[in-house]
């Protein structure tokens, strides 16, 4: 599978953890998103990276969540001291910047990263 | 803020029937526009793209019309098949290069 890969699937957790997931982008893609949806909403963006520079953050991405990709390849997206507010699917994202073919910046998603905190 | 927005939260269609799903946007300045599939747990599925420079493009079973005048996009479904029961999100960007900006969904029921 070349796909966006994420880890892990399901997370339960209880208040006040901490908790990382993982993403793998499709091999070569330079540009990682986090996004976050809840049940019956859009994905909402949290966070951008191009290579491993983070370029852009939402309001949404409070001081406990931190995000890095410090090679350029996987990324991390760690929640601290979680809350039941948490609770949601954490999506990942890839695309291509710059490339040289007509697609644009098409951008792939993962199958996401459920959290429940208890 | 503006946001792209949805008219109708649901939708239901008979299978083989065509289906049409809209969506109204508020940002002018957007420069492209995608339209996402997704299934239950899973992440949003690529559709199709369109420029705000164009106003119709067509994919296989799929085509995106694109009204700059009234701010409107739609997705259109030929012979809905119950594999495309689905939410379906508009989705815009303001330039090909940017963040996606989501909005609330369709949900599409095919009936057999």
């Amino acid at each position: 599978d070349t796909g966006v890969s994420q880890d892990p699937r399901h997370k339960i957790t209880k208040r006040g953890q901490n908790v990382t997931f993982r993403c793998d982008p499709i091999s070569e893609h330079n540009r990682l998103y986090w996004y976050r949806q809840t049940l019956g909403q859009g994905p909402e963006f949290l966070t951008y990276f191009q290579n491993e520079a983070q370029l852009e953050k939402s309001r949404l991405l409070s001081d406990r969540f931190s995000a890095e990709r410090p090679k350029g390849s996987f990324s991390t997206l760690e929640i601290q001291r979680t809350e039941q507010g948490d609770s949601a699917m954490y999506l990942c994202a890839s695309s291509l910047f710059g490339g040289q073919d007509n697609s644009g910046n098409t951008i792939y998603f993962g199958e996401g990263s459920w959290l429940t905190v208890v | 803020g503006e946001s792209v927005g949805l008219h109708l939260p649901t939708l239901s269609v008979q299978e083989g029937d065509n289906s049409i799903i809209n969506c109204a946007y508020s940002n002018s300045a957007s420069d492209y526009f995608i339209w996402y599939k997704q299934e239950s747990g899973k992440g949003p599925q690529f559709i199709i793209d369109i420029r705000s420079n164009m106003d119709k493009r067509q994919g296989q079973r799929v085509t995106v019309l694109l009204n700059k005048t009234v701010k409107h996009l739609s997705l259109q479904i030929a012979a809905t098949q119950p594999g495309d029961s689905a939410v379906y999100f508009c989705a815009e960007m303001k330039t090909s290069y940017d963040k996606v900006i989501f909005g609330p969904g369709t949900s599409l029921s095919v009936i057999p």
